[in-house]
């Protein structure tokens, strides 16, 4: 399967810890996107990458989130100092650019569903 | 600022009636358009998408969306729904190519036998 992969699909934790979810892309995307899903709501943007460089934060990303996508491939988002709030699914898509720097279509994951104590 | 509504939030229909779910969108510019299927726990299945052209776009599973820009519409049909089209439905619109969506809150769909 070449589609897009997160890990893990489900995290419990307490307040107070630090998570860290990681998104695989489809190989040779090179735009990855976080995005939140809460209950009964449609995903919000949180942040995107283009390559390694992160181009874009959401205001819903507060300093206790951080994402890195260090080699421009896979992607990784912590959360610091968990909250109850926090707990939602976080979903990944990847996108190829097409020439001319066009957008395309993005490519979503199964997400990661954080349920925080 | 930029939002989408799907004015229904749960639309209830009996197997082989015919479906259509709405979708506005607010701002100026016309966006790429984009309806995404999602089943309980899962990720988002795109169905299909309009960037530009003809106005009628036809997708999988037998879904079609029809782009009304005076209406800054994108509503979703389906002549007969199966009971596997049960699932919540989600409109999306994006406007630059940076590529950031804009998401509805979606409608749930029910399928009565």
């Amino acid at each position: 399967d070449t589609g897009v992969s997160q890990n893990p699909r489900h995290k419990i934790t307490k307040r107070g810890q630090n998570v860290t979810f990681r998104c695989d892309p489809i190989s040779e995307h090179n735009r990855l996107y976080w995005y939140r899903q809460t209950l009964g709501q449609g995903p919000e943007f949180l942040t995107y990458f283009q390559n390694e460089a992160q181009l874009e934060k959401s205001r819903l990303l507060s300093d206790r989130f951080s994402a890195e996508r260090p080699k421009g491939s896979f992607s990784t988002l912590e959360i610091q100092r968990t909250e109850q709030g926090d707990s939602a699914m976080y979903l990944c898509a990847s996108s190829p650019t097409l020439a001319g720097g066009k957008y395309n279509e993005q490519f979503f994951g199964p997400g990661t569903r954080l349920t925080v104590l | 600022a930029q939002s989408v509504t799907q004015p229904d939030i749960h639309i209830t229909v009996s197997e082989g009636a015919s479906l259509e779910l709405r979708c506005n969108y607010s701002y100026g510019a016309t966006p790429y358009l984009f309806w995404y299927v999602q089943s309980p726990g899962q990720g988002l299945q795109l169905l299909l998408k309009y960037f530009s052209g003809d106005t009628l776009v036809q997708g999988i599973k037998g879904f079609e969306a029809e782009f009304k820009r005076s209406q800054s519409s994108f509503n979703l049909r389906k002549p007969s729904v199966h009971w596997s089209d049960a699932a919540e439905y989600f409109c999306a619109v994006v406007y630059t190519n940076a590529g950031k969506s804009t998401f509805g809150d979606g409608t749930t769909l029910t399928v009565k036998p």
